[in-house]
């Protein structure tokens, strides 16, 4: 299937500090998903943009539609220890949903 | 309300069982989804339902049989699995497909351990 490239693969961070992490593609994609997953759960939907450009926010967590429409970002600003866990980008193209390779995020307090 | 609801969370099969996974969405969407995941891997899409209709069968083994008995069920049955065959089975839903504005919300999962 096609493949999104998202990176870091993992980040160990102090409690505290902003986290920054992205998707890229070759392709372009009329909608970009953010989710957390904690272990053992199913994906939390975090955010959605649904336009190029669209920046948007939930809390200390801010994330954009890339302006060609083949990448996104998210930051998650004063991490805290809840915010562990793995985050995946996805971005639906042609009807279906392609999803990045992961971010693992280790907050350290 | 943006819940997808699946049962049963965790599920220990042998190789020569039949058992059903379950899931539900009052959310008025029209695409259904199965996954299987493997620990800190992304999703694997397996089928997709258009309007109760199978739209993507992304070649799974027959030993997998989906079935949608209307917009808010979903069901995987499940004989006849490998080992390999565990992981985490999830259920998603998404309003009808429009190549537009869609959003996808995931249930919890189903824990699958084949002996």
């Amino acid at each position: 299937g096609q493949q999104l490239n998202q990176s870091p693969q993992s980040m160990f961070i102090q409690e505290g500090e902003d986290v920054s992490m992205n998707c890229t593609s070759s392709s372009i994609f009329n909608t970009w998903l953010w989710y957390k997953q904690d272990p053992g759960e199913g994906p939390v939907l975090l955010i959605a943009l649904y336009k190029a450009g669209e920046l948007t926010s939930n809390g200390r967590l801010t994330a954009q539609f890339g302006i060609t429409r083949k990448d996104s970002f998210l930051n998650i600003s004063a991490s805290i220890p809840s915010d562990v866990g793995i985050y995946f980008c996805a971005g639906l193209r042609r009807n279906q949903f392609y999803f990045g390779t992961g971010t693992s995020l280790t907050v350290i307090p | 309300d943006t819940e997808v609801t699946q049962t049963p969370k965790h599920l220990v099969m042998g190789m020569t069982n039949k058992k059903s996974l379950k899931c539900e969405q009052h959310m008025g969407h029209r695409a259904m989804y199965w996954y299987k995941q493997k620990a800190k891997k992304p999703p694997e899409l397996m089928f997709v339902y258009s309007y109760e209709k199978l739209s993507i069968n992304e070649s799974v083994p027959s030993r997998f049989s989906p079935e949608c008995p209307n917009s808010s069920l979903l069901n995987l049955h499940l004989h006849a699995l490998q080992p390999e065959d565990s992981a985490l089975y999830l259920c998603a839903s998404s309003q009808a497909p429009s190549g537009g504005q869609e959003t996808q919300y995931f249930g919890p999962g189903t824990r699958l351990l084949v002996l």
